[in-house]
């Protein structure tokens, strides 16, 4: 089973909402990652975990707040966003033999 | 983070026909590719690993060519079904992603007509 869940499937915010993306994986994997994905563009890396600890962030804005609470669920703090945050926000865990992803988030901003 | 480069297409294949992607990469650092299968505002789904003997799962092919630093694939045999937006990605690290994340090229659009 290589399944990543993430709720909500699909997210309208203002700009002076809070909001957060959840992330679950049960396949023992300790690597989980956040992607955005905007049309028509390959999937970007935004954060890297690795056991439970950030270990990259790639010069993300400080509006996302990643969060690890423990090895299996992983989520995304949105506060103050724009509306060129629009995107899918992909969730992702790794093991040996690759990387597999949720089915995302289609955030809008308003 | 270093480039991924692919040829965006779009490829217009006529079904049954075989059709091949190339990749290239511009880190030799790069130690793990893999080619993802995109579908319309569907998540990128993982086709395959490509290791450096080559690899063959069904009328999927890949190969890597370190010394030219690319990566294929070549389908065989295309279904209307193979439609979809092929991704390269490669890592730096010996993992599936591991702790360096995967970069991805922009993607080759593929068409399978009837």
């Amino acid at each position: 089973d290589t399944e990543v869940t993430q709720t909500p499937k699909h997210l309208v915010m203002g700009m002076t909402n809070k909001k957060s993306l959840k992330c679950e994986q049960h396949m023992g994997h300790r690597a989980m990652y956040w992607y955005k994905q905007k049309a028509k563009k390959p999937p970007e890396l935004m954060f890297v975990y690795s056991y439970e600890k950030l270990s990259i962030n790639e010069s993300v804005p400080s509006r996302f707040s990643p969060e690890c609470p423990n090895s299996s669920l992983l989520n995304l703090h949105l506060h103050a966003l724009q509306p060129e945050d629009s995107a899918l926000y992909l969730c992702a865990s790794s093991s040996p033999q690759g990387t597999y992803f949720g089915p995302g988030t289609r955030l809008t901003v308003t | 983070r270093k480039e991924v480069e692919q040829d965006p297409g779009p490829f217009n294949v006529p079904e049954g026909a075989t059709v091949a992607f190339n990749c290239t990469y511009s880190n030799s650092a790069s130690q793990s590719f893999f080619w993802y299968r995109q579908d319309c505002r569907k998540e990128p789904k993982l086709l395959m690993s490509v290791y450096s003997s080559g690899n063959e799962d069904g009328r999927f092919t890949a190969q890597l060519n370190r010394a030219s630093q690319y990566i294929s694939l070549l389908i065989r045999d295309s279904k209307l079904s193979d439609s979809a937006t092929y991704l390269c990605a490669v890592t730096p690290m010996y993992s599936g992603g591991g702790a360096d994340g995967l970069t991805f090229g922009k993607g080759t659009h593929l068409i399978i007509q009837p």
